[in-house]
């Protein structure tokens, strides 16, 4: 399958602060790139979408002016969460499809855990 | 409304067999994808069936129903590796996969 790549794999920072996560398609170029958080035990829920050189499609209750996302190019993704409060500290993973290879598959990177103190 | 529905948790033996069920209720459907997570870690893809009936890949099959709005996930050969979450993730006619908690399967020597 393909190769999705998520960076930092883990952050820790203050209360009020900006975190950018970073995702890219290493082996492929991802038409579609989606967002998701993740809490413990709980179901994956989807933030937003996102497709290259267009704006981002952010699913009802979630914040666009709060997590910014920016998918700048074919293997690049990024997603900002800006004043970030405790609330915000979850399992944020993205993932990527490359449509016109793989159809509807969805491959995920390992994923970013954020914690806000 | 959209629905999936997996049991919460199922334990199995080393080297047994396993099936773990999926039902789902979706606006529209454009195939149903399995997913297997460890814990920590993110989903990864086992399978997607779109047509009714049978995909078998190694140790690992999957089966559809569209008109029963059934599927299941067959291990073989189980392994103590095998022990993740499964995620049963319907696609709706929107092309967006529906979600559930998953099935916790843990694997006994």
């Amino acid at each position: 399958g393909a190769v999705v790549s998520q960076h930092p794999s883990r952050v820790i920072c203050k209360s009020g602060t900006s975190v950018k996560i970073e995702c890219r398609s290493l082996d492929f170029q991802a038409t579609t790139m989606f967002w998701y958080r993740q809490f413990p035990k709980k179901s994956l829920m989807l933030m937003a979408t996102s497709n290259e050189g267009s704006k981002a499609t952010y699913e009802q209750g979630v914040e666009k002016d709060k997590f910014l996302i920016n998918h700048a190019s074919l293997t690049l993704s990024t997603l900002t969460v800006t004043s970030a409060h405790p609330e915000d500290s979850s399992f944020y993973i993205c993932s990527a499809r490359d449509f016109r290879r793989e159809g509807e598959t969805q491959y995920f990177g390992p994923g970013t855990r954020l914690l806000v103190l | 409304g959209q629905n999936i529905d997996q049991p919460t948790e199922m334990t199995a033996t080393e080297g047994a067999i396993v099936q773990i069920n999926c039902t789902y209720q979706t606006s529209g459907f454009n195939g149903l994808f399995w997913y297997q997570q460890h814990a920590g870690e993110a989903p990864t893809f086992l399978s997607y069936n779109v047509l009714d009936g049978l995909e078998e890949k190694g140790r690992f099959s999957s089966f559809l129903s569209r008109s029963k709005g059934y599927s299941y996930l067959l291990l073989k050969e189980l392994q103590m590796k095998d022990s993740a979450s499964y995620l049963c993730a319907p696609m709706d006619s929107n092309y967006q996969l529906i979600w559930g908690a998953g099935t916790k399967l843990i694997i006994k020597p």
